[in-house]
């Protein structure tokens, strides 16, 4: 079956250092993966979208990279911020699934000063 | 601003008594999709609409109806509440894009739903 794992044990490090995030897939063609930010009561919020033929992508202090070989997204967060504080969703969409889009089940960060 | 409005934010009900989700987009959006969210399973599509008129099965739809008459609507009807459905419940919308790349979908602000 199609799987996207998060880590799912809390995330704590920090002010200033960066942060490292995993998201692993088994089972899917990935036409592209995205990152969401989830705070507490809001919904998601995007991030940043990766395609397959890409290795990695930046955006200001965030990175990811995907490895479509190890089936593994690595988002990170550098010069992490007490604000960054949030759950990361990392949402996969199969190849000719239309907009179908599958989350895994997101990773809480604690950022601490 | 651009956003997806959903409403209400919150209801408890009772068992069988029909509701409707609302959710409403001001961007212009041609996709729109309905996400739940349970602990320890994550968000879990629903149902979603590539236009008007135009809709298809997530992962769960059982129990949950929707409609497309209107680019920016899309309702989800709940025609026989069950405990089960209690959960979150996300509505989003992304612009279509040509080769199917899959541009970021925006979230509404969730609406909580109790069913007793």
């Amino acid at each position: 079956s199609q799987k996207i794992e998060q880590n799912s044990e809390a995330l704590n490090i920090q002010e200033g250092k960066t942060a490292t995030l995993t998201c692993n897939y088994t089972n899917y063609s990935p036409a592209y993966l995205q990152w969401y930010r989830q705070d507490p009561g809001r919904g998601p919020v995007f991030l940043l979208l990766i395609r397959e033929n890409e290795k990695e992508k930046r955006k200001e202090r965030l990175k990811v990279t995907f490895d479509t070989t190890l089936k593994q997204s690595l988002f990170h967060i550098t010069a992490s911020q007490p604000a960054d504080s949030a759950t990361y969703l990392c949402a996969l969409a199969r190849k000719n699934s239309g907009y179908a889009l599958n989350f895994g089940k997101g990773t809480s960060l604690l950022v601490t000063p | 601003e651009a956003q997806v409005t959903q409403n209400p934010r919150y209801l408890i009900t009772v068992t069988g008594k029909k509701l409707t989700v609302t959710c409403s987009q001001n961007m212009n959006h041609e996709y729109m999709s309905w996400y739940r969210q349970d602990p320890g399973l994550g968000l879990r599509q629903i149902y979603y609409s590539m236009n008007v008129e135009v809709t298809d099965k997530g992962d769960v739809p059982e129990g949950y109806k929707v409609s497309r008459k209107e680019k920016r609507n899309f309702p989800l009807i709940l025609e026989s509440p069950s405990p089960n459905q209690t959960s979150l419940y996300f509505c989003a919308s992304s612009p279509w894009q040509t080769g199917g790349w899959g541009p970021p979908q925006h979230f509404g602000d969730g609406t909580r739903l109790s069913i007793l």
